[in-house]
């Protein structure tokens, strides 16, 4: 049971560019969510979504977007990548929305 | 005003000793109560969780809500290197799909 998986680990970037973070979960959980995290700051929801088909903006969801084809899977773009976009970005998933996140182990990125 | 608000530490202690971790929120709506412990590195794990006011307790951890004063807490008893981590308060409203979490306190347990 791997969970949530998240990859790439480490990715740089050059401001403009565009790259797909991946995130896949096999615990057949409805609620997926995007989180960024930068120091001091503590964890800020980009989007998120609560079924296939269904996604929603949470707090910070300029320069990214999400699709959720399938249950098991929620990618989120970032079509223009700007330094601000510099962070540490999770995945998590939940059976009951808002109870119990399962997290994955994070993507660093980093924007030159 | 944010609506959790938690004091981003750093906290040394000394090993053996009892460890209290602190956030406070805004939000009346608040009924579930988490706390997610964070390794350097790792993603956040789910390590308590509450519903309303008052105390739980699983091994060494205690989590206490005191919805009159909008503060929740969390206590580590005979805290071990182990415990060296960053600690996130995180509270959601009741039919809400989505946490709102505090920035984290980093702990550093000293042997």
């Amino acid at each position: 049971n791997a969970g949530v998986t998240q990859t790439p680990k480490f990715r740089i970037l050059k401001i403009g560019q565009s790259m797909t973070l991946q995130c896949t979960q096999d615990m057949n959980h409805n609620y997926m969510y995007w989180y960024r995290q930068d120091p001091g700051m503590g964890l800020k929801l980009i989007y998120y979504s609560v079924g296939a088909g269904i996604t929603d903006k949470g707090e910070v969801p300029n320069g990214y977007n999400v699709s959720r084809s399938t249950t098991e899977d929620f990618p989120l773009r970032l079509e223009l990548a700007a330094p601000s976009q510099t962070s540490v970005y999770f995945c998590a998933s939940s059976w009951e929305g808002a109870m119990g996140y399962t997290f994955g182990s994070g993507t660093r990125l980093t924007v030159v | 005003q944010k609506e959790v608000e938690q004091d981003p530490g750093p906290l040394s202690v000394p090993e053996g000793a009892i460890v209290s971790l602190n956030c406070t929120y805004s939000n009346s709506a608040f009924q579930y109560f988490m706390w997610y412990r964070q390794y350097s590195r790792k993603g956040p794990e789910l390590l308590m969780y509450t519903y309303s006011s008052g105390n739980k307790e699983d091994g060494r951890f205690t989590a206490q809500v005191d919805k009159s004063s909008k503060y929740i807490s969390l206590f580590i008893r005979d805290s071990q290197p182990s415990d060296s981590a960053t600690y996130l308060c995180a509270m959601s409203a009741e039919g809400n799909e989505k946490l709102t979490f505090g920035t984290g306190t980093r702990l550093t347990i000293i042997p």
